[in-house]
């Protein structure tokens, strides 16, 4: 059963504390994205990865890390640096091998700051 | 940044009717997406339409893009209470090799059964 996996669902966090989404996929996908969802917004770019150990920065990259060791997974780390971190994430992923292919997206991570 | 703008925010019709719904865009496009999100949920891909086609079917749904005025719509016919979700369009491009989706803020739409 192939297909990307968010983990956790739910998760909070204390003011000053790092936390890490996980994102993981089994679709031997090249390129991995993250995104921040706010209420009733859309859908903004955090980072993205074309290749393993490699990386860039979307639209909104501050506060937000991220790492690349292995193809099938993309976990996204909020720091204390992000000033307002609660929101919906986004991991999505995407084949790439020719234009016209559409990204597949994760089930999400509600990230609620206390 | 959002290029995409999407119009109108919400809608509600009865089941049975037709919705429909727009986006707005403001750069050359590679191709132009359309993607669904039910509440609390990830997003599920519903057609694209390439740059040069301007119109495309897909079951019930309906999609146009005319890029001399950068827009495009989704039609949904014969509505369906299951069809409450909310809409996004994102604009394809290809930025130095990478795949770069740029979303609008969404259609909420409601089927009233």
């Amino acid at each position: 059963d192939g297909g990307i996996t968010q983990s956790p669902k739910y998760l909070f966090r204390k003011e000053g504390q790092n936390v890490t989404l996980s994102c993981e996929q089994n679709l031997n996908h090249d390129a991995m994205y993250w995104y921040r969802q706010d209420p009733g917004q859309g859908l903004r770019l955090i980072y993205y990865s074309q290749i393993v150990n490699d990386f860039q920065k979307g639209d909104i990259a501050e506060g937000y890390s991220v790492s690349r060791e292995k193809k099938e997974s993309f976990p996204l780390t909020v720091t204390s640096a992000q000033k307002n971190p609660t929101a919906f994430y986004l991991c999505a992923s995407f084949d790439g091998t020719s234009l016209g292919d559409t990204q597949y997206f994760g089930p999400g991570t509600r990230l609620t700051v206390l | 940044s959002q290029q995409g703008e999407e119009d109108p925010q919400a809608l509600s019709i009865q089941e049975g009717e037709n919705a429909t719904m727009n986006c707005s865009y403001k750069t050359s496009i590679n191709n132009l997406q359309w993607y669904r999100q039910n509440s609390g949920r990830g997003l599920v891909h519903l057609i694209l339409i390439r740059s040069n086609e301007r119109e495309k079917h897909s079951g019930r749904l309906r999609v146009t893009l005319d890029t001399s005025k950068k827009s495009s719509s989704l039609l949904i016919t014969a509505s369906r209470a299951a069809d409450t979700a909310s809409y996004f369009c994102a604009t394809d491009s290809l930025i130095q090799g990478a795949q770069k989706l740029v979303f609008g803020q969404g259609t909420r739409l409601t089927i009233n059964p």
